[in-house]
């Protein structure tokens, strides 16, 4: 298995332009996450999806930050306009959430490489 | 919602000590709660988890304990060796009741510990 794929690893652009950072989830996975790391504000959640759905996006700064699952195997987080507190790293994770049972480990996270976002 | 806090920030010991990591959580619901070992520009990786059905939970080095009534988890790691060197991310979160959407299942991570082991 490949593991969570994240592309592009790093990414630098200027003030004001469109960022897209994409995401392949581990395949049978239906759940897939979106997070922000940065020094003062550690590892913070963007938006998870379930079965493509978006569930929760409330951790999504502001207006400026969008995220699509068309299909269960390709996210897209998106950044338009880029601004230079958008610098982060950014990791996709997904995990299998079943309820199965409470003994069963299905809702592991698997984190991607990240994306190193640069904003200047 | 669930506020998941962390203690130490940083910790250092000497190579062969033991390091224990402390996290305390507000929602009594939780149920899941895993540890992750990130190192230097990689990627966070689960090193144990821990259910709420369990108190404490081994893999070698490293053990995990819960104590639900307090609401607070630890992590435990003997034998320190200079690998081990890295920021440890706890975390909690609930599941069980996926189908009516919301936020369960879904980790509230920590603020990290940076360990150090000095050979």
């Amino acid at each position: 298995d490949a593991g969570v794929i994240q592309s592009p690893r790093h990414e630098v652009t200027e003030m004001g332009q469109e960022v897209t950072l994409r995401c392949k989830p581990i395949s049978g996975h239906n759940s897939l996450f979106w997070y922000r790391q940065t020094m003062m504000r550690g590892l913070e959640l963007l938006i998870y999806f379930n079965n493509n759905v978006p569930i929760d996006d409330s951790g999504m700064p502001e207006d400026r930050f969008s995220a699509k699952m068309p299909n269960a195997s390709f996210s897209t987080l998106k950044i338009q306009p880029s601004e230079p507190r958008d610098s982060a790293v950014y990791f996709c994770a997904s995990s299998f959430f079943s309820l199965a049972g409470e003994n069963t480990s299905t809702d592991t996270q698997y984190f991607g490489p990240g994306t190193r976002l640069t904003v200047l | 919602g669930e506020n998941v806090e962390q203690h130490p920030s940083t910790l250092s010991v000497q190579e062969g000590d033991s390091a224990v990591i402390k996290c305390t959580y507000s929602d009594s619901a939780s149920n899941y709660f895993p540890w992750y070992k990130q190192e230097l520009g990689k990627r966070p990786q689960l090193i144990i988890d821990i259910r709420s059905n369990v108190g404490e939970k081994k893999d070698q080095r490293i053990a995990v304990t819960l104590n639900k009534t307090a609401k607070h988890f630890s992590l435990h790691i003997t034998e320190t060796q200079p690998e081990d060197s890295a920021v440890y991310f706890c975390a909690a979160s609930k599941r069980g009741v996926w189908r009516y959407g919301g936020s369960q299942g879904n980790l509230i991570f920590g603020k990290g510990t940076k360990l150090s082991v000095k050979p």
